[in-house]
Formats: structure tokens, sequence, C-alpha cells
């Protein structure tokens, strides 16, 4: 089983669609997880960080249920600059620093 | 966004050369990694440092060195280029679990080994 794993995708979904991407852990004593974005030949760009409440930025909402190992994104209202690859990233050690990056999800939000 | 360089931006060499790429940061961060991304892989972790002349391997550390001399430089060695090390390599920086834990990621480095 690989360490974080998500949704193969691609998404393909119209414009103003909501749109939930999700990822899943394998170490149930990771401690930090993000959503990252990643454009076409560019570098990955932090999202948000998912916290244990669930926190919400905008369109985009994310969420941890620590008991599945299970994270969330949703978006929102879709736009056509949301299309790009998205990144479920853990870290997977408590007192340092393991990030895992998941395969990524790639979305095409079309007119 | 954060500051954070690489240099060189794009670089094509030959098997069995030595290539070295650059990672400069000014934002203080005490973390510094190198990733690669290749297609059906996703970013894998090469070398990471927690702090100047500290480092550690990663999970494809084959065939890489790496050196911190500067809080600024993380330094990538690939000492005989093979053609299976063509790929893109990030660099990243963090602040580690104090400042937020967050990483931000330079605009990375295409590397053609022929």
């Amino acid at each position: 089983r690989k360490e974080v794993e998500q949704d193969p995708g691609p998404f393909n979904v119209p414009e103003g669609a909501t749109v939930a991407f999700n990822c899943t852990y394998s170490n149930s004593a990771s401690q930090s997880f993000f959503w990252y974005r990643q454009d076409c030949r560019k570098e990955p760009k932090l999202l948000m960080s998912v916290y244990s409440s669930g926190n919400e930025d905008g369109r985009f909402t994310a969420q941890l249920n620590r008991a599945s190992q299970y994270i969330s994104l949703l978006i929102r209202d879709s736009k056509l600059s949301d299309s790009a690859t998205y990144l479920c990233v853990v870290n997977m050690r408590a007192n340092g620093q393991n990030f895992v990056f998941g395969p990524g999800t790639r979305l095409s939000v079309l007119p | 966004d954060a500051g954070i360089t690489q240099s060189p931006r794009h670089k094509v060499t030959e098997t069995g050369t030595p290539v070295t790429l650059r990672c400069h940061q000014t934002e203080n961060h005490r973390y510094m990694y190198w990733y690669r991304q290749d297609p059906g892989h996703g970013l894998r972790l090469i070398h990471y440092s927690y702090g100047v002349k500290d480092t550690d391997k990663g999970e494809v550390s084959d065939g890489y060195s790496v050196s911190r001399s500067k809080t600024e430089d993380f330094l990538l060695t690939l000492e005989s280029a093979t053609s299976s090390q063509t790929s893109v390599y990030f660099c990243a920086i963090s602040g580690g679990l104090r400042e937020g834990n967050e990483q931000f990621f330079g605009p990375g480095t295409r590397l053609t080994v022929l």
C-alpha cells in the first residue's frame, strides 16, 4: 500500500461545479496535512493546510478524519483557473520532517 | 512568494559527467529539501537538511549527494550523471513545526542526461 493515495483522476467538470478530492494516508502518527496545487510545468504551491477541525478558505474546504486516516478537499463553484493537479501531502513524522506526497489528481474545469 | 531560487533552470548533460544544482533561499528557513518529480511517481524526496552541515537521506538518495555550508544554500550533486536521473528537480524550504511546517518550492530545474 502506498503511504499517501489519492483519487486517480482526471476529473473533468463544467464551470460552477462542485468537485471533491480524496486522500488517504497510511501512518496513523502523521501530524501535518496539506493540499498543494501544481500547474503544468510549474512548482507545487501551497493551497491550504488541513486542521483537525476542518478549515475553509473562500471556495475551498479541507477536512481531516484521523480515525479513518482520510483527508478531503472540496472546491465549490469551480473556475477555469482551478484547472491544475492537486497534491495531498502528509508529514508522517511527529517530531521532524518527513513529507510524503500523493501522486496528485488532475482537474480540468471546462467552459 | 517565498524567496527561493534554483540554478540552473535547465541543463542538458552527458552520461558520466558531474552535475551540481543550487538552491538559494532568502527566508532564513531551517529546513531545505531536494525532490525529483517524474511521471507516474509524483514528488520523491532525495535528501534534506535540518541545519548547516546537517543532512539526511530521503527515499531516492542513491547517486546523489548534498551539502549545506550556509543557511541559504543547499547544493545537490550528481557525481556521475545517468539517464535515469533525467527529471525535474525541485528545491523546497520550511521553517519547521513551530513556524507552521508548510513547504515552499523553488521554480524547478529541468535536467536531461543524454
